[in-house]
């Protein structure tokens, strides 16, 4: 069991915009401005989407947006195009002893 | 440009002693936290430890403590993951990783290896 919790699935058809939950603790996602989002295709390394809760590093597509309220942070993508679909995690850092955890992943299917 | 290169792919026996590696470029190896993170065919990710190549304070995620070692060598900026006994269950993709740095040390990783496929199987 991941220590944050993502949703298994989700789907949008092209052009549409879709929104993928992580829900922590007050320990992780709800305590600290840390929390990073990665995409993966399949066969390939995660690719660092958002950082610091809703920062975009240089490169990636402002279609790509991050939000945090509470325990719950969010993805979300706009205008949704056949290349997003993959698999999306989300990582906090966590006052636990584990330093850093993920999400146990979304897979999102563009219709 | 950032750059994380990791050693080929390995098939070993179970109980065999295997070290992998991870080489950084393009930043100062000795500033960021670095670190591995597994995932297991068909299955999510797994954050395993950290090492901090400036002064090898090293963090393990409590499921892997005493199961792998993370170590590195600063001269070289490489960093590894070793097992002295491997176990079938240890077949998996391996990243490296570099990882954020917080105000409390390593955070979330931003730059990613390609990834170290390693196989046990008798």
């Amino acid at each position: 069991q991941s220590a944050l919790t993502q949703p298994a699935s989700v789907s949008g058809s092209p052009g549409q915009s879709i929104t993928i939950s992580c829900t922590g603790t007050s320990s992780d996602v709800g305590g600290y401005n840390y929390v990073s989002w990665y995409q993966q295709h399949p066969g390939k390394a995660p690719k660092l989407m958002i950082y610091d809760v809703s920062n975009r590093p240089s490169g990636v597509s402002n279609r790509f947006s991050g939000s945090k309220s509470g325990n719950t942070a969010s993805l979300t993508i706009s205008g949704l195009q056949a290349e997003d679909e993959a698999d999306y995690y989300c990582s906090s850092y966590t006052s636990s002893s584990s330093y850093v955890v993920f999400g146990g992943g979304t897979k999102l299917t563009v219709l | 440009e950032v750059q994380l290169v990791q050693s080929g792919a390995e098939v070993k026996k179970p109980g065999e002693s295997l070290k992998i590696s991870c080489k950084g470029s393009g930043y100062s190896f000795t500033s960021y936290w670095i670190g591995w993170v597994r995932q297991m065919p068909g299955k999510g990710l797994e954050w395993m430890g950290i090492i901090y190549p400036g002064d090898s304070d090293t963090r393990y995620s409590p499921s892997f403590q005493g199961q792998v070692t993370i170590s590195a060598d600063k001269s070289i900026s490489t960093a590894y993951l070793q097992w002295s006994s491997l176990k079938a269950s240890d077949t998996a993709m391996y990243y490296c990783a570099r990882h954020t740095t917080t105000i409390f040390g390593g955070g979330p990783p931003d730059y990613w290896g390609q990834g170290t496929l390693v196989t046990v199987s008798s």
